[in-house]
């Protein structure tokens, strides 16, 4: 079935430091979509990109929709404490089923 | 604005029990899917539903899983005769009905115990 491979699994970063995180299968998706899950909630949806090389921001934060379709990054700059958290891509299929990445978690040491 | 609501947060089953698990969608979404996830794991789509209607179900189990969006009221997952690996956490997400669904929001999840 179509997966959708999210790296890194973890990173353990300095408050302050730039994030970055990627998402790639071999399927092509319509739709990249980036989460974030804090601990007992669930997903908060982080952006929405819609057009292949679509370039969008919310805040300190930057996804890219990959050329190819297959693949998508998140930035986030400057992180700071609440940044804490599971990052999910996820991804909507040509039949429109959405698939999710298993989730970069994101620790900020003190 | 109420956001997505799910009910119970915790929901603990004895093997052999039923499992009932409820998503009221938000305000003028008329579309509900159903997720489950595994510890350390990403989110696994389930079942698709419109009101009244399954639209997808070809991520739910054949036996013993089932859910329902009546007209009235909110949906409902149901899980016959529980066992252990049935314990996860399931989300439930909606979406506007003129919208794809990639503009869903997830509720806070039912945690589900089985003993």
């Amino acid at each position: 079935g179509q997966q959708l491979n999210q790296s890194p699994q973890s990173m353990f970063i300095q408050e302050g430091e730039d994030v970055s995180m990627n998402c790639t299968s071999s399927s092509i998706f319509n739709t990249w979509l980036w989460y974030k899950q804090d601990p007992g909630e669930g997903p908060v949806l982080l952006i929405a990109l819609y057009k292949a090389g679509e370039l969008t921001s919310n805040g300190r934060l930057t996804a890219q929709f990959g050329i190819t379709r297959k693949d998508s990054f998140l930035n986030i700059s400057a992180s700071i404490p609440s940044d804490v958290g599971i990052y999910f891509c996820a991804g909507q299929t040509l039949d429109d089923k959405i698939i999710f990445g298993k989730g970069t978690r994101l620790h900020i040491l003190p | 604005n109420a956001g997505v609501m799910q009910n119970p947060r915790h929901l603990v089953r004895r093997r052999g029990q039923e499992a009932r698990l409820r998503c009221s969608p938000m305000k003028g979404h008329s579309h509900v899917y159903w997720y489950r996830q595994l510890p350390e794991e990403g989110l696994k789509f389930m079942v698709y539903l419109q009101k009244e209607n399954i639209i997808d179900e070809s991520g739910m189990p054949k036996e013993r899983f089932s859910a329902e969006f009546p007209k009235e009221g909110p949906s409902i997952l149901r899980i016959q005769q529980v066992v252990r690996g049935d314990s996860a956490a399931y989300f439930c997400a909606s979406s506007p009905s003129d919208q794809g669904p990639h503009e869903q929001y997830f509720g806070p999840g039912t945690r589900l115990t089985v003993t």
